[in-house]
C-alpha cells in the first residue's frame, strides 16, 4: 500500500513569488493534515480536513496561504506571494483513526 | 502552537544504553502518541497510550503516562546507532468531533557505536 506522497520534495523560489505543495493521502484516510517544520522544531498544524472539509484552519495565515481538498482526497497548500519566513518543511498526514501517517514533506526555501 | 515539550532537548548516548525522553503537556487529553523523525525523513508513529493507560510496552519501548502531572515518558532499550532520530510526543484531543494531534517540540537522540 502507498504510504502518503508529496511533492514536490523540495522548492527553492525567490520571494514574493507564489508556491503550491501537493499531497495525495493514503487511500480511505478521510482526515488529512498539512503541518509546517521548522528547523529543530516540532510539527505545527497549520490545517486539519475532515473529507473535503477544513474543521480547523485557525493556525493557517489566510491572508497568504490558501488550503483545498478536491473531493474529499487529495489536496493543495498554496502560498501567495511568499516571504523569507516562511523557508521551512511542509508536512503532509492522514489518519483514519487515532494514527496519522506522514509523508516525506517539501522542503521550501525561500531566497 | 506546541502543547508538548520534551525534555531533554537532546541526548547522546552510547550503543546498549537505554535512553529516556519526558514530555509535559498542557490540556486533557484522549490519548497521547509518540513518534520519530529520521534526519530529512517525515514522523513515523512509534506508540500510542491512551488517557485511561498508566504503561505500554512495544518491543523495546516502553511509555508512561501520568495525566495528573500531564507527562509522559518513552524509555528505548537497549538503544542502537539505528535509533538515533528526532522523538516527538503528540497529544490527542478530541476538539469539535474530531482528533486534533499537537506536537511537542522533540528530543533529539544519537546513539553512537
Amino acid at each position: 500500500e502507498a504510504g502518503v506522497v508529496q511533492s514536490p520534495r523540495y522548492k527553492i523560489i525567490e520571494k514574493k513569488q507564489p508556491v503550491a505543495f501537493w499531497c495525495n493521502p493514503i487511500s480511505g484516510h478521510n482526515t488529512l493534515y498539512w503541518y509546517l517544520q521548522n528547523l529543530g522544531q516540532g510539527p505545527e498544524l497549520l490545517i486539519r480536513y475532515e473529507n473535503e472539509e477544513a474543521v480547523d484552519d485557525s493556525q493557517l495565515p489566510k491572508d497568504r496561504f490558501s488550503a483545498e481538498r478536491l473531493k474529499g482526497v487529495d489536496s493543495t497548500l498554496k502560498i501567495q506571494p511568499a516571504e523569507l519566513g516562511d523557508s521551512a518543511v511542509y508536512l503532509c498526514a492522514s489518519s483514519q483513526g487515532a494514527e496519522a501517517f506522514f509523508g516525506q514533506g517539501t522542503r521550501l526555501t525561500v531566497v | 502552537s506546541q502543547q508538548g515539550e520534551e525534555d531533554p532537548q537532546a541526548l547522546s548516548i552510547q550503543e546498549g544504553e537505554n535512553a529516556t525522553m519526558n514530555c509535559s503537556y498542557k490540556t486533557s487529553i484522549n490519548n497521547l502518541q509518540w513518534y520519530r523523525q529520521n534526519s530529512g525523513r517525515g514522523l513515523v508513529h512509534l506508540i500510542l497510550i491512551r488517557s485511561n493507560e498508566r504503561e505500554k510496552h512495544s518491543g523495546r519501548l516502553r511509555v508512561t503516562l501520568d495525566t495528573s502531572k500531564k507527562s509522559s515518558s518513552l524509555l528505548i532499550t537497549a538503544s542502537r546507532a539505528a535509533d538515533t532520530a528526532s522523538y516527538f510526543c503528540a497529544t490527542d484531543a478530541w476538539n469539535t468531533g474530531f482528533q486534533k494531534l499537537v506536537f511537542g517540540t522533540g528530543t533529539r537522540l544519537l546513539v553512537s557505536p
